[in-house]
């Protein structure tokens, strides 16, 4: 079954020092990835994809993530994180489900950006 | 990218009534509409997926005559949460994805609505 991992619940980083909150992939053929942002009481922004090409995607609010096949992950970075990025960060990939896709989320990590 | 609305975004309701949960997207026809279910400090779980004029696909576990899902429209879908009690108190979130009926606009990108908060007493 296609699954993503986010190994870490909460990410502490202080404001102006680069972030990365880590995703490994676990897909059957060529996956199709996502990272979304979600604020208090909100639902999911999409902040960037990855399908096919460059293996460095970068998204919404400075945030790019990279693509690394043989270690099977999709980090999510930032060279200089805000304290407003502080969010549940949510990374998915594409199952297949009976003939349409549906995607499957990690189980999100916080991260928390210090003044 | 797409918008999605639901209405409404929060709702307290007593043990044993129906509670219905609209998502609309707002400018494109969305082919497939999707319903989650978040828990506090919880990913998202996918309970059913909708398309337009046929019958919702229920994921495993998730009961179908307690959560029913209409989607007369490629530009609406409910949830009824029938005979709620206060373990189906959530967060719900739909979204909404385009396809090739829809003209092939926001084709396999889902868009999500803001949520609504379930409390159930």
């Amino acid at each position: 079954a296609q699954s993503v991992a986010q190994p870490e619940d909460q990410v502490n980083v202080a404001e102006g020092n680069p972030l990365t909150v880590k995703c490994t992939y676990s897909v059957s053929g060529n996956p199709y990835l996502f990272w979304y942002v979600q604020y208090p009481n909100r639902g999911l922004q999409f902040l960037l994809k990855y399908i096919t090409g460059d293996n460095l995607v970068k998204g919404s609010y400075g945030f790019e993530a990279e693509f690394n096949k043989s270690q099977t992950s999709f980090h999510l970075k930032k060279p200089s994180a805000l304290v407003s990025d502080s969010a549940l960060y949510f990374c998915a990939c594409v199952a297949w489900n009976t003939g349409f896709q549906k995607l499957v989320f990690g189980t999100g990590t916080r991260l928390l950006v210090s003044p | 990218g797409a918008v999605v609305s639901q209405h409404p975004s929060r709702v307290i309701c007593k043990s044993g009534t129906s509670v219905k949960i609209e998502c609309r997207s707002l400018d494109f026809q969305a082919t497939t509409m999707f319903w989650y279910r978040q828990f506090p400090k919880k990913s998202l779980m996918l309970m059913a997926t909708s398309n337009e004029g046929s019958k919702a696909t229920y994921e495993q576990g998730v009961e179908k005559d307690k959560f029913l899902i209409n989607h007369a429209s490629l530009t609406l879908s409910t949830l009824t949460v029938t005979s709620a009690h206060p373990e189906d108190s959530s967060f719900y979130i739909c979204s909404s994805m385009g396809g090739a009926l829809a003209g092939g606009l926001y084709e396999n990108e889902q868009f999500f609505g803001p949520g609504t908060r379930l409390t159930v007493l």
